[in-house]
């Protein structure tokens, strides 16, 4: 098992730009999560998924927007980047269930918006 | 919303020390986690707590659910090089249907000297 896998890893952006972050799962989880990371604050929620077709927002989702076609991938898009966009971004997913709440991450991608 | 302070912001031990970090809210929790994150890497979760009193250990590990619900402890016992990281606490909390959606703490910052 790969586990959960973002591409990509690394990215700079101008403003204004716009780009697809891609997150994979093969665990057939059905709850997916897009969070960013900002020096010192935590995790904050963007958008969640609960299984395919089925996507809600999050604690801080403008700028930003989801689908979920498959089980396996949900798709970050960022429209018109802005530098406040700048941050690290990670995917997780969890099986519903007894242990729903124990999440699985991906190695993130490192964002730049100048 | 909920939110969860962590203590201390950072740590700087030396190796073979013990090391104790908590997690507090205003607000009752169902659920604490405790995620550790490399640099560069995604979190990676150490330990789930389900129940109020409950103790958990993982290896040198060991965490607590406080018995009023609003507090989290992690111990770190015996400190090695591979301990440096940001430990982040994470809880679900009481109330409404949550789909595995967590919230994270800030984080502290573990620097060991050899």
């Amino acid at each position: 098992n790969a586990g959960v896998t973002q591409t990509p890893k690394f990215r700079i952006l101008k403003i204004g730009q716009s780009m697809t972050l891609q997150c994979t799962q093969d665990m057939n989880h059905n709850y997916m999560y897009w969070y960013r990371q900002d020096p010192g604050m935590g995790l904050k929620l963007i958008y969640y998924s609960v299984g395919a077709g089925i996507t809600d927002k999050g604690e801080v989702p403008n700028g930003y927007n989801v689908s979920r076609s498959t089980t396996e991938d949900f798709p970050l898009r960022l429209e018109l980047a802005a530098p406040s966009q700048t941050s690290v971004y990670f995917c997780a997913s969890s099986q519903s269930g007894t242990s729903e709440y124990e999440q699985y991450f991906g190695p993130g991608t490192r964002l730049t918006v100048t | 919303g909920q939110q969860l302070n962590q203590s201390p912001q950072s740590m700087f031990i030396q190796e073979g020390e013990d090391v104790s970090m908590n997690c507090t809210s205003s607000s009752i929790f169902n659920t604490w986690l405790w995620y550790k994150q490399d640099p560069g890497e995604g979190p990676v979760l150490l330990i789930a707590l389900y129940k109020a009193g409950e103790l958990t250990s993982n290896g040198r590990l060991t965490a607590q659910f406080g018995i009023t619900r609003k507090d989290s402890f992690l111990n770190i016992s015996a400190s090695i090089p591979s301990d440096v990281g940001i430990y982040f606490c994470a809880g679900q909390g009481a109330g409404g249907t949550s789909y595995g959606k967590l919230t994270f703490g800030q984080g502290t910052i573990l620097t060991v000297h050899p």
